[in-house]
């Protein structure tokens, strides 16, 4: 089966760093996609590996390891605006997402 | 219109009755998809199009219908509902789908909320 595994829940200060896990057992791999959902909103595009490696966008970067079947999203110097759902979505061989059930972040002061 | 409109925002429905959500977009994306997401599953997909005039069917497709007549609409039927198929259902659009070899970037619409009683 196909399967994504994230952290229910994370919480983390103000200013701080994050870094939220997601590992996947796929029929295959052809790119791995991280989005944030704000409560009530549509999901948005944040990031997408395809190689090994860290994919750094400002305050957010985003590594992939294919042999290890794990990714991870880094969120530094945490606003509060940054409270929201991660969710992590590999693409499978047949050009699908299959999705992850999100991690909540919630950012204290 | 800018970018992916959903249609109703929310709706309470009654068991056994007919409904259709609409979906359009106007960034002349190829592909389009449905999703549903229940608390503490992952987004699933219901059924896609990867250009008008073809469908296909995704992970949870039973009870659900599609069609897609041009580019820039997808409804998503329900031909009688059941209350699991309470939910919140998102559309979304991406350039190209799977017929391309490779998924670009789905853009996600601001989702129905559906309650089935």
């Amino acid at each position: 089966g196909q399967n994504i595994d994230q952290p229910t829940e994370m919480t983390a200060t103000e200013g701080a760093i994050v870094q939220i896990n997601c590992t996947y057992q796929t029929s295959g791999f052809n790119g791995l996609f991280w989005y944030q959902q704000h409560a009530g909103e549509a999901p948005t595009f944040l990031s997408y590996n395809v190689l090994d490696g860290l994919e750094e966008k400002g305050r957010f970067s985003s590594f992939l390891s294919r042999s290890k079947g794990y990714s991870y999203l880094l969120l530094k110097e945490l606003q509060m605006k940054d409270s929201a759902s991660y969710l992590c979505a590999v693409e499978d061989s047949n050009y699908q997402l299959i999705w992850g059930a999100g991690t909540k972040l919630i950012i204290k002061p | 219109i800018a970018g992916i409109t959903q249609a109703p925002t929310s709706q309470i429905l009654a068991a056994g009755r007919r409904m259709t959500l609409r979906c359009t977009q106007d960034m002349r994306h190829n592909a389009m998809y449905w999703y549903r997401q229940d608390l503490g599953l992952g987004l699933r997909l219901i059924h896609y199009s990867n250009t008008a005039g073809t469908t296909g069917k995704g992970e949870v497709p039973d009870g659900y219908s599609v069609s897609r007549a041009n580019t820039d609409d997808f409804p998503l039927t329900l031909a009688s509902a059941v209350p699991s198929q309470t939910s919140v259902y998102f559309c979304a659009s991406s350039d190209e789908g799977s017929s391309g070899g490779h998924t670009d970037t789905q853009y996600f619409g601001p989702g129905t909320r559906l309650t089935v009683l």
